[in-house]
């Protein structure tokens, strides 16, 4: 079946602008993770979703950034007020429980510049 | 929190050699997890492996748990093979409900003709 998908694929916004990120998981996948990876590191962990609910949030840098999956399957990450520090590839996962067994499998990315 | 280490941080093999990629963790963990993520930035998991050996065509990997560190084993390296090759592991101490991962830097790998 289908991966995990995202949109868009490359945003660029100017500082200070609000944008949207959207993931869409692997159907019927409970558990959704977003990271973010900048240039030559690691991705890093910002929230988690089991379900509808923000179960771990611990990784959100600051309050201009927030996600929400409101029925359970396509999340999206906001941020307000984007900043040139927020530019960096945007990763979402999905895992098929909430069991920390399970493999996690990540969409493309969002690749977000902000001018 | 947890800290990963890997080594090497880059390495350049000529097509067909072998190769090692190392993964020390500082912590004791529940998962741990080989992803290969290529030039166009996708990543793929290739094992998880929080304890013991698999394997998977030419690669294999091995976790000591004990002594805090995985092996990820490249045979007969392809071209294909390039790219970069992250270790990422959950916290055995994480809070309740908690699944993430926390990445290494990374691996870049390139196989030449």
């Amino acid at each position: 079946g289908a991966g995990v998908s995202q949109t868009p694929s490359n945003k660029v916004t100017e500082k200070g602008k609000y944008v949207e990120l959207r993931c869409d998981p692997i159907s019927g996948h409970t558990a959704l993770y977003w990271y973010r990876q900048s240039l030559g590191q690691g991705p890093e962990f910002l929230i988690y979703f089991q379900g509808t609910g923000a179960a771990d949030d611990s990784g959100l840098p600051n309050d201009r950034f927030f996600a929400v999956r409101p029925e359970g399957s396509v999340s999206t990450l906001k941020i307000q007020r984007t900043e040139r520090g927020d530019s960096a590839v945007y990763l979402c996962a999905s895992s098929s429980t909430s069991e920390s067994t399970d493999t996690q499998y990540f969409g493309p990315g969002t690749r977000l510049t902000v001018l | 929190g947890i800290q990963v280490e890997q080594s090497p941080p880059d390495l350049i093999l000529q097509e067909g050699a072998n190769s090692t990629l190392r993964c020390n963790f500082s912590d004791s963990v529940n998962n741990l997890q080989w992803f290969h993520q290529n030039p166009w930035g996708q990543l793929i998991n290739l094992f998880y492996i929080p304890s013991g050996t698999k394997q998977n065509g030419r690669l294999s990997a091995t976790t000591v748990a004990t002594e805090r560190y995985s092996l990820l084993y490249i045979s007969s390296s392809q071209t294909t093979d390039s790219g970069v090759y992250f270790c990422a592991v959950e916290d055995s101490y994480s809070g309740a409900g908690s699944y993430q991962l926390t990445f290494g830097k990374g691996t870049k790998l390139s196989v030449i003709p």
